[in-house]
């Protein structure tokens, strides 16, 4: 399983681009990338995922380097409505799915 | 719709009894997790199942049990013997990718969670 390091929390003003990043120095060949969205009360949603360079969705964007050591969660024009708890997952560890504590994003007005 | 239930939404304990948290999937998913969150924390994983039949202890199973007899459901039963059991319960499951290369491209589809508290 590689290790994520990701910020505990961030502050962010409506209509900004918000862009979050996750480190994970030993992740191995077989990895993807995979970011979780999660409102209080609510379970996590998936919200996007990776192998290498760039993928985008309607909902965000996820950069990764050619070495992979790290991932960036891009959410543009952010709104308060995605003031939320997110999630870099990297690997399993003995086929076990981990989740870190997370990065708490909290839009301001 | 397809989808994952978790059922009671909200459930309370009395001391010394077992209760049963219900999860129901129609994804048609081999693979079914429980997690467990305490206020303000990540998500830690109780039991885990990738076929029927078969399941396997995540992190902190003491105190919980699991059975997973159809593909469909993989009910939680919290035990007396759990002795801090408030917290947010959440199911969910995942296409597995298994094989001999195992690559990490799972991606779980939660329920709306149970709220599990003590009386």
């Amino acid at each position: 399983l590689a290790k994520t390091t990701q910020p505990i929390s961030m502050d962010s003003y409506e209509g900004q681009e918000v862009n979050i990043t996750c480190s994970h120095n030993n992740i191995a060949t077989n990895d993807y990338i995979t970011w979780y969205q999660q409102f209080p009360s609510q379970g996590p949603r998936f919200i996007i995922q990776g192998y290498k360079t760039k993928v985008t969705n309607e909902v965000a964007s996820l950069f990764i380097p050619a070495d992979r050591k790290s991932s960036t969660l891009s959410l543009p024009r952010v709104s308060l409505s995605d003031t939320a708890v997110y999630y870099c997952l990297v690997g399993v560890r003995d086929d076990k799915i981990i989740f870190g504590k997370g990065t708490r994003l909290h839009i301001l007005p | 719709d397809g989808g994952i239930t978790q059922s009671p939404k909200y459930l309370f304990r009395k001391e010394g009894q077992n209760v049963t948290l219900s999860c129901e999937q129609n994804l048609n998913h081999d693979a079914m997790y429980w997690y467990r969150q305490d206020p303000g924390q990540g998500l830690r994983l109780i039991y885990y199942s990738q076929i029927v039949n078969d399941f396997q202890k995540g992190d902190i199973a003491e105190g919980y049990s699991v059975s997973r007899e159809k593909k469909e459901s993989f009910p939680l039963t919290v035990t007396s013997a759990q002795k801090n059991p408030t917290a947010f319960y959440l199911c969910a499951s995942s296409i597995y990718p298994g094989g001999a290369f195992r690559v990490t491209n799972e991606k779980l589809f939660f329920g709306s969670g149970t709220q599990l508290s003590v009386l």
